[in-house]
């Protein structure tokens, strides 16, 4: 069974300045990656996604995300953080042909303070 | 226009009544979830229905019955209410080896 580490709990940043998030699979296969983001009081969103092509993948509010096959990592940046960026951070990751059995890390909160 | 949507938002009971949750999705996916997302905010797969079918039933007490009476719906019953079952419950739809999409919770409390 898959399974992912987010080895951070808790990241406090200052407003503007860059931000790393890890997140590690255990699988050494080929895999499904995923970022969610959840606000307070909110469901999930997905943020960026990896399914295959090109290993660094981005979103439209200025994050990124490299897959790191040799690592077995996924880790999330963005190289100034606002306020609003504040909420918790969720990787996951499902096996390759199925998106259905996602399977989630414990999550990051991200504090983006000014 | 919500995608995918949750009723109650907010569920305050006591322990041993029997309650219900209910969602639908306007997507046209073909594929719904349950999530329990626990105090710690660690998320954990309940069921997945494909097409009104049970394909994923992760080791949940049989208090839980999930019940999908069309591919745009999927309801929660939960019977015998337990302290332990204070969560918030997602529900989420997705396609086929599509990212899935959340609905914004419900907050269960059990008092």
């Amino acid at each position: 069974a898959q399974s992912v580490t987010q080895l951070d709990s808790q990241v406090p940043v200052f407003e503007e300045a860059p931000v790393e998030l890890r997140c590690n699979y255990s699988s050494s296969v080929s895999v499904y990656l995923f970022w969610y983001v959840q606000y307070p009081n909110q469901g999930l969103q997905l943020l960026l996604k990896y399914l295959s092509g090109s290993t660094l993948v981005e979103s439209i509010n200025g994050f990124e995300a490299e897959f790191n096959k040799s690592q077995t990592s996924f880790h999330l940046r963005k190289p100034s953080v606002h306020i609003s960026d504040t909420a918790e951070y969720f990787c996951a990751v499902s096996d390759p042909g199925s998106a259905r059995q996602l399977t989630f890390g414990s999550g990051t909160q991200l504090t983006v303070l000014p | 226009d919500t995608a995918v949507s949750q009723t109650p938002k907010y569920l305050v009971t006591q322990m041993g009544n029997d309650k219900s949750i209910k969602c639908e999705q306007n997507l046209g996916h073909d594929t719904m979830y349950w999530y329990k997302q626990d105090s710690k905010k660690f998320l954990k797969i309940m069921f997945s229905y494909n097409n009104k079918e049970l394909i994923i039933n992760e080791t949940v007490p049989n208090r839980f019955s999930p019940k999908s009476p069309d591919k745009a719906h999927l309801n929660l019953h939960i019977n015998s209410l337990e302290l332990g079952d204070s969560a918030v419950y997602f529900c989420a739809s997705s396609a086929s080896n599509q990212p899935q999409h959340f609905g914004d919770g419900t907050r269960l409390s059990i008092l």
